[in-house]
């Protein structure tokens, strides 16, 4: 089984930092992924941690500690465009690379 | 590249009639592709598994005769929903497996279909 857990909701201001976090217990680890969702539309792929480290991408930075069941997904410079739901989703060795996807974390920006 | 289109994007109809939904990888070839649905302010819930050429493999709880999947090629899989009630009306979501970008476990969406079952 498994079992993700990440924030509902976070709160920050245009041009700081805001730090994603989630947590997983899961059989069969393969990879973490995070997804970026705005309202009313289908998520678009940020990252894939399957290492542990941080795995840099522009503004955006993604971390993985497999033996603490811990990823973070790191928002620099924000801007309004940014707010938007963030999924982290966990993909199992088993079974067509099924992912299992947290309840998203809402980022809102503000000015 | 890994484009996934889907169509219709929106889709209003009666109860009790069907809908299909396609989905497509324009600029690869997807080896699976996925099906899911979201209710508002939920997140994605899994509700089958489409390899080309073999029957769809679905989540507990999810009712195959209900909801038809047809892989017919490696760009290509619809989803049909049978006779279909207010309580189907949901944001459909595909994703395909299979693009030259990230890893081969990288799931691309489709830009969904929101469903409205009057």
């Amino acid at each position: 089984g498994q079992n993700i857990d990440q924030p509902t909701e976070m709160t920050a201001t245009e041009g700081a930092i805001v730090q994603i976090n989630c947590t997983y217990q899961t059989s069969g680890f393969n990879g973490l992924f995070w997804y970026q969702q705005h309202a009313g539309e289908a998520p678009t792929f940020l990252s894939y941690n399957v290492l542990d480290g941080l795995e840099e991408k522009g503004r955006f930075s993604s971390f993985l500690s497999r033996s603490k069941g811990y990823s973070y997904l790191l928002l620099k410079e924000l801007q309004m465009k940014d707010s938007a739901s963030y999924l982290c989703a966990v993909s199992h060795l088993s079974n067509d690379y099924k992912l299992s996807f947290g309840a998203g974390t809402t980022v809102t920006v503000r000015a | 590249g890994a484009v996934v289109s889907q169509h219709p994007s929106r889709v209003i109809c009666k109860s009790g009639t069907s809908v299909k939904i396609e989905c497509r990888s324009l600029d690869f070839q997807a080896t699976t592709m996925f099906w899911y649905r979201q209710f508002p302010k939920q997140s994605l819930m899994l509700m089958a598994t489409s390899n080309e050429g073999s029957k769809a493999t679905y989540e507990q709880g999810v009712e195959k005769d209900k909801f038809l999947i047809n892989h017919a090629s490696l760009t290509l899989s619809t989803l049909t929903v049978t006779s279909a009630h207010p309580e189907d009306s949901s944001f459909y979501i595909c994703s395909a497996r299979g693009g030259t970008s990230g890893s081969a476990d990288t799931q691309y969406f489709g830009p969904g279909t929101r469903l409205t079952v009057l």
